[in-house]
């Protein structure tokens, strides 16, 4: 059974950066068939994408975050990173990651448990 | 943009009973790019439908996707207890690639 787990900093300065790892379990994130996204979601709010990437490292960003976002893969780790730069309060978030079926358009068909990050001095 | 309006806001029903949710998007989206998620408190999201119709995998047939061009439904045939919970659509565009509907609330009347 896939499984990903989200592991980074409960609590990021304002003007920081934000970096978060997902590790995968019990399937290889160099499958030809996937990408691997972030998700975030604000508390008490909606879903919002942020990004994904494929095991070769090609990557898409949300508009509204690219210039803030850089996502990257370790295979050999079977890991996937997010780094989110200059954060504000606006991005107190629980953060997702997630297996990304482009393939059939499908943003999640697998997801972490979440993890809050709080922007905070 | 593709802007996703689901409603209504909260739906209040009792187990047993018929739910209808809805999903408007602003401009035409294919069929194929259409997706349903159910969100209960503290968990991550789970995928209902993909492709506006099919069931993810051990997804219960009383859940069903239906619609095409701007107009899509979810529909649970008789709510069981376990259903209450908050119900995202989601779709593949162009810019940004993924995004999703406000949510729509399902609590018990």
């Amino acid at each position: 059974q896939l499984q990903l787990q989200e592991s980074g900093p409960g609590l990021v300065k304002p003007s920081e950066t934000l970096s978060l790892t997902c590790t995968v379990s019990g399937g290889s994130i160099s499958s030809s068939s996937y990408y691997w996204g972030w998700i975030r979601q604000p508390p008490g709010k909606g879903l919002e994408w942020i990004g994904s990437i494929y095991y070769s490292g090609s990557t898409y960003y949300n508009p509204s975050l690219k210039s803030r976002v850089t996502i990257s893969v370790d295979t050999s780790k079977n890991q996937f990173s997010l780094k989110l730069s200059s954060v504000t309060a606006a991005d107190t978030a629980v953060y997702y990651c997630a297996r990304d079926r482009l393939y059939d358009y499908v943003l999640g068909d697998y997801w972490g448990q979440g993890t809050l990050v709080t922007v905070s001095s | 943009e593709i802007v996703l309006t689901q409603s209504p806001g909260t739906l209040s029903l009792s187990p047993g009973e018929r739910a209808t949710l809805s999903c408007r998007a602003s401009q035409s989206v294919s069929s194929s790019y259409l997706a349903w998620y159910q969100q209960k408190p503290g968990q991550a999201p789970r995928l209902l439908i993909y492709g506006a119709s099919s069931r993810a995998t051990g997804i219960p047939d009383r859940f069903s996707g239906s619609g095409s061009g701007t107009d899509f439904t979810l529909t649970i045939s008789r709510l069981e207890p376990e259903d209450f919970a908050v119900y995202y659509c989601q779709q593949y565009g162009s810019s940004p690639m993924y995004s999703f509907g406000q949510g729509t609330k399902l609590e018990i009347k």
